[in-house]
């Protein structure tokens, strides 16, 4: 099974700052990687996949980067709806999806 | 718009099966492999297997002694069975749809709400 590790598990900003969240795999998933939101009590929702392409409706201050093993998602300037917990996951290895364990942004 | 919508009771025994049912509206069955993901409180997403509409499924080897699932296209639905349930199986349960069809490996673009199970007697 291949690990996401993310880091950090919680992320202090203020709104109008730029945030940068990591994600680590355990070995190569190329490209294939997503990035979702979840805010409280909700389902996630997709914001990025193939490791950069914003999902339909995503704004542009989401950007994610990275291939293999290390990938970043950056939130250019936070707005206040964007303060949520931010997942991971690999699509590429087999027999399993893996999700990594959350990033926490929250308000500084 | 495509819509799914999980269904199923909200408490469970131990040592029973939690057994759940994810409708799908505003799409046929019969183009993706659909996927069941569970977070327990408080902690990250765990993906549970997948089915696809001519029954082919593949489920996570850490559950896959416990787990059945079925598809009825008649219906448009598919159904998850979680056998032998402990306290470690409340969660929320989610039913999702990968980006594209026909692709077995792929990020989730469309989920249901969830439904909450508890396990407790």
């Amino acid at each position: 099974e291949i690990v996401m590790t993310q880091s950090p598990a919680t992320l202090s900003v203020s709104p109008g700052e730029r945030a940068t969240l990591s994600c680590r795999a355990s070995q190569s998933v190329s490209s294939n990687l997503a990035w979702y939101q979840q805010k409280p009590g909700q389902a996630p929702r997709l914001l990025i996949y193939d490791a950069s392409t914003r999902a339909t409706g995503i704004p542009a201050r989401f950007t994610g980067s990275g291939s293999g093993t290390e990938f970043t998602l950056t939130i250019s300037s936070l707005q206040s709806e964007d303060f949520a917990v931010y997942y991971c996951q690999q699509y590429n290895g087999w027999p399993t999806p893996t999700f990594g364990g959350g990033t926490k942004v929250e308000i500084k | 718009q495509v819509q799914l919508q999980e269904s199923g009771p909200g408490l469970v025994k131990p040592s029973e099966t939690l057994s759940l049912t994810c409708t799908v509206s505003g799409d046929s069955i019969s183009r993706y492999y659909w996927s069941w993901i569970r977070q327990p409180p408080g902690k990250g997403l765990e993906w549970i297997g997948y089915i696809y509409y001519s029954g082919s499924t593949n489920y996570n080897p850490s559950l896959k002694s416990r787990v059945t699932m079925s598809v009825d296209t008649s219906k448009n639905q598919f159904s998850l069975k979680l056998s032998s349930v402990t306290a470690a199986d409340t969660a929320v349960y989610y039913c999702a749809r990968p980006r594209r069809d026909a692709f077995s490996r792929d990020a989730f673009d469309i989920w249901g709400q969830g439904t909450i199970v508890t396990v407790s007697s």
